[in-house]
């Protein structure tokens, strides 16, 4: 078990400039969420794939970031024109369904971003 | 909408004392409960979990029960050690959905 893992672990952008990141999930998991984390707050949730389909949205997912998870393995973060508010940790977490509201969600180390 | 509500930190304390980290929740519905923790440098990892009414969720000395009538999860250890030095989330689950709503972290912080 290797773990969820992302890539890259930290990205400096210039305003205006788009950035992807990318999730893998532990293998046989076939839910992955993204969060956002801000300094001293706690993650906020952006959104939801169950296999390929994307179930959930949050609001703070403006229409400048896209997220996709095709053929239901990795998933991509994408941010189009970048700004200094967008600057934070993105989190990849995923699951496997089975166990109820207790199903346990398994966090990646996280993307760093920060906007310049 | 849903929300947690943490203790602020920094929690100071020295090695052996009694922790408790208070975590109150709103939720619409019978929330499942959650405690993560961030070591420095790590991700975030489950600590302990509770999905129903007076449930314990318990590991590596930590606890926390359910409490459905204070709508409470604090969170408990008897005698901390300075490797439990790290940021606490409480989180809930409710509603039929699947994405976790998390406090703002407790910053726990032990010295020898």
């Amino acid at each position: 078990d290797t773990g969820v893992s992302q890539n890259p672990r930290h990205k400096i952008t210039k305003r205006g400039q788009n950035v992807t990141f990318r999730c893998d999930p532990i293998s046989e998991h076939n839910r992955l969420y993204w969060y956002r984390q801000t300094l001293g707050q706690g993650p906020e949730f952006l959104t939801y794939f169950q296999n390929e389909a994307q179930l959930e949205k949050s609001r703070l997912l403006s229409d400048r970031f896209s997220a996709e998870r095709p053929k239901g393995s990795f998933s991509t973060l994408e941010i189009q024109r970048t700004e200094q508010g967008d600057s934070a940790m993105y989190l990849c977490a995923s699951s496997f369904p089975g166990t109820g509201m207790g199903e346990t969600q398994y966090f990646g180390p996280g993307t760093r971003l920060l906007v310049l | 909408g849903d929300s947690v509500t943490q203790m602020e930190g920094p929690v100071t304390l020295s090695e052996e004392a009694f922790l408790t980290i208070n975590c109150t929740y709103t939720a619409t519905g019978y929330p499942s409960l959650f405690w993560y923790v961030q070591y420095p440098g790590e991700g975030l990892q489950l600590l302990l979990k509770a999905t129903k009414a007076d449930d314990k969720g318990s590991n590596k000395g930590f606890e926390a029960t359910y409490r459905k009538e204070t709508t409470s999860f604090h969170l408990e250890k008897g005698s901390v050690q300075v490797s439990d030095s790290a940021v606490y989330f409480c989180a809930l689950r409710s509603g039929g959905f699947q994405k976790l709503v998390f406090g703002t972290g407790t910053r726990l912080l032990v010295s020898p």
